[in-house]
């Protein structure tokens, strides 16, 4: 199995401008969680899916950040528009049988915003 | 709500010597623990969870955990420090899935 897959690995962006981040889980996980890393504040939970339905999004910061499962196989991660504060390594995980359970993590996707 | 917290943001060890790693935990349930390894650029690696089977947890690369309920730990261990060890390690719990801070683990030759 090729495991989580995020794309792209690094996005410089200038801000105001929109970003869209890419997940692909891994085949037959049902949980899919994105997650925000910075120094100041570690890894924060945004958002999870169950079977491709948000199930807890209170980890989204402010409107500006949404999130989509339009299938099993991908997810998305989109901020608009972006801001310097923004600027995180967010990574995309799956688990095949949820919250209570190991996660497989992605390699992260680095965003600066400039 | 539960959570938990690692104490020593950074450890040095030199190689060869006992690694431990700490976690405590908060929870008014009987949690899910868990340890993950983050090498430079890359993504969390799950060492090890905890999901009240056995309190003596042994996960990849030599690494185990033991989970102690009267003290509320779930401390990481390894008896010998391998340089390939040096790395950032998370503990977490289940609920909200929530990570620690993280502990730098720095292996001196």
């Amino acid at each position: 199995d090729a495991g989580v897959i995020q794309s792209p690995r690094h996005e410089v962006t200038e801000m105001g401008q929109e970003v869209t981040l890419r997940c692909k889980p891994i085949s037959g996980h049902d949980y899919l969680f994105w997650y925000r890393q910075t120094m100041m504040r570690g890894l924060e939970l945004l958002i999870y899916f169950n079977n491709n339905v948000p199930i807890d999004d209170s980890g989204m910061p402010e409107d500006r950040f949404s999130a989509k499962m339009p299938n099993a196989s991908f997810s998305t991660l989109k901020i608009q528009p972006s801001e310097p504060r923004d600027s995180a390594v967010y990574f995309c995980a799956s688990s095949l049988k949820g919250i209570n359970y190991g996660y497989t993590f992605g390699s992260g996707t680095r965003l600066t915003v400039v | 709500a539960q959570s938990v917290t690692q104490l020593g943001s950074h450890v040095s060890v030199s190689e060869g010597a006992l690694v431990l790693l700490r976690c405590n935990y908060s929870s008014s349930v009987p949690p899910y623990l868990f340890w993950y390894v983050q090498y430079p650029n890359q993504g969390l690696q799950l060492l090890l969870k905890y999901t009240s089977a056995a309190t003596l947890v042994k996960g990849i690369n030599g690494f185990e955990a033991e989970f102690k309920k009267s003290e509320t730990s779930f401390h990481l261990t390894k008896p010998s420090a391998h340089m390939s060890d040096a790395a950032e390690y998370f503990c977490a719990v289940s609920d909200q899935f929530y990570f620690g801070t993280g502990t730098s683990l720095t292996v001196i030759p």
